[in-house]
């Protein structure tokens, strides 16, 4: 495999399930990012996750919980989420540097909350 | 605080028409990148173009081209002769220099490009 890879692609959990999402980049890289798209809203930051220490959360409600085991793996565990959390999820890795390097993006798990 | 505006929330062209959209930003660093990114239906954000503040020489890639003027803060994406391969969603982002190691980017809205035959 190549780039950045998520599974699943397509979700769909009831609001008391748990479920986690995968994201395995194949670059290299050491920094690794999760965001959220919502329909006509910006693409909102998550967390990132630099050398596997995470170094932001951007007031992420608790009921996301990151994980981040090697710099190739991120997972974002998902329980008890409401229906304004569908959404499609996205994962993105770069370069970690003292520049500021292009994120490359997988293709996202499209999660519906029921 | 960085900022990044997309006027033109959707814009639709025939194909062969060159179609020009735009971005403006606003930061307080003097050292800062630029990028543009394209979304097609399937979701995947498309890296398409990295561009830091000292350098403001226009830049083409087939038929994309991108005009960068710090003047107006300004870093606008034109296609020329658009394709129905074109339609997408694309989104203009900034980050400033990463000191920490990583980049944080602030995403535009984005302009959806409708290109129909």
């Amino acid at each position: 495999e190549t780039g950045v890879t998520q599974t699943p692609r397509h979700l769909v959990m009831g609001m008391t399930n748990k479920k986690s999402l995968k994201c395995e980049q194949h670059l290299g890289h050491n920094a690794m990012y999760w965001y959220k798209q919502s329909a006509k809203k910006p693409l909102e930051l998550m967390f990132v996750y630099n050398f596997k220490e995470q170094t932001e959360n951007n007031s992420v409600p608790s009921r996301f919980s990151p994980e981040c085991p090697n710099s190739s793996h991120l997972f974002l565990h998902l329980h008890t989420l409401q229906p304004e959390d569908s959404a499609l999820y996205l994962c993105a890795s770069s370069v970690s540097s003292g520049y500021s390097y292009e994120q490359y993006f997988g293709p996202g798990t499209r999660l519906t909350v029921t | 605080a960085q900022k990044v505006t997309q006027a033109q929330t959707e814009i639709s062209v025939v194909e062969k028409e060159d179609v020009t959209l735009d971005c403006v930003y606003e930061t307080r660093d003097t050292t800062y990148y630029l990028f543009w990114y394209k979304q097609p239906p399937s979701g995947e954000l498309v890296f398409l173009i990295r561009r830091n503040s000292f350098d403001e020489q226009n830049e083409i890639s087939g038929r994309y081209s991108w005009n960068f003027q710090k003047s107006t803060s300004s870093f606008n994406f034109t296609i020329t002769a658009s394709q129905v391969v074109d339609s997408a969603v694309y989104f203009c982002a900034l980050s400033e220099a990463g000191y920490s190691g990583y980049s944080t980017l602030t995403f535009g809205k984005g302009t959806m490009l409708l290109v129909s035959p």
